[in-house]
């Protein structure tokens, strides 16, 4: 079936380090993929999204690119701040509605 | 004000209890969503509503109940809690397909731990 495969945290950096976090996905058909973050004590938030392939999404500073050579969609930031602290997932949504999430990597940047 | 606001955020209860979670939006949306976070397994959704009277199963309804008393409710109810059904439950919602808008909006959570 359709799955999502996420690093495995936690990652610990500090102030303006560069931060991946790769995610790989398997699906069957033409999935849109998503970055969704949640930070401590809230529900998540979408981050960013890609929905066909060589798209870029691109927010707050965090880039992602869709990958279907790879079936890649890693995040990347290229200089993260405390209030970056927060648990990132990456989803894949097959048809109008289901998301498929992957385990979620927490990141913590010290000051 | 949130637009997705859930009660309780936090209940402890006791295996065997009937317990239910509540979910309320102001978004306007139609579908509404059912999920539950567990570490290391990212969100599984449990149940999901396109409509009034459209409820469907998840991936993981077995212990699980749903009643979608009007567009902005929806609420999960626990019959008989078990401790392998403690987690973070979150309720989402989204527009309907065709609007070319497909974000879900999450609420914030409520953590429910069964003794």
């Amino acid at each position: 079936g359709d799955s999502v495969t996420q690093m495995e945290g936690p990652v610990t950096l500090s102030e303006e380090a560069f931060l991946t976090i790769n995610c790989t996905y398997t699906a069957t058909g033409y999935p849109s993929l998503f970055w969704y973050v949640q930070y401590p004590g809230e529900g998540l938030q979408l981050l960013l999204k890609a929905t066909k392939a060589d798209d870029k999404g691109s927010n707050k500073g965090f880039e992602a690119t869709y990958r279907k050579e790879t079936t890649s969609f890693h995040l990347e930031k290229g200089s993260v701040q405390v209030s970056d602290s927060a648990v990132y997932f990456c989803a894949l949504r097959i048809g109008d509605y289901k998301l498929s999430f992957g385990a979620g990597t927490t990141v913590t940047v010290r000051a | 004000d949130a637009d997705v606001t859930q009660t309780p955020r936090n209940r402890i209860t006791k295996t065997g209890k009937r317990i239910m979670l509540e979910c309320s939006q102001t978004k306007g949306h139609d579908r509404m969503y059912w999920y539950r976070q567990d570490p290391g397994l990212g969100l599984r959704l449990i149940y999901y509503s396109f409509d009034v009277k459209d409820i469907n199963k998840g991936e993981i309804s077995d212990g699980y109940s749903v009643s979608r008393q009007a567009q902005a409710k929806f609420s999960l109810s626990l019959e008989s809690a078990i401790p392998n059904q403690t987690a973070l439950y979150f309720c989402a919602t989204s527009e309907s397909a065709g609007t070319g808008v497909d974000t879900q909006y999450f609420g914030p959570g409520t953590r429910l731990t069964v003794l």
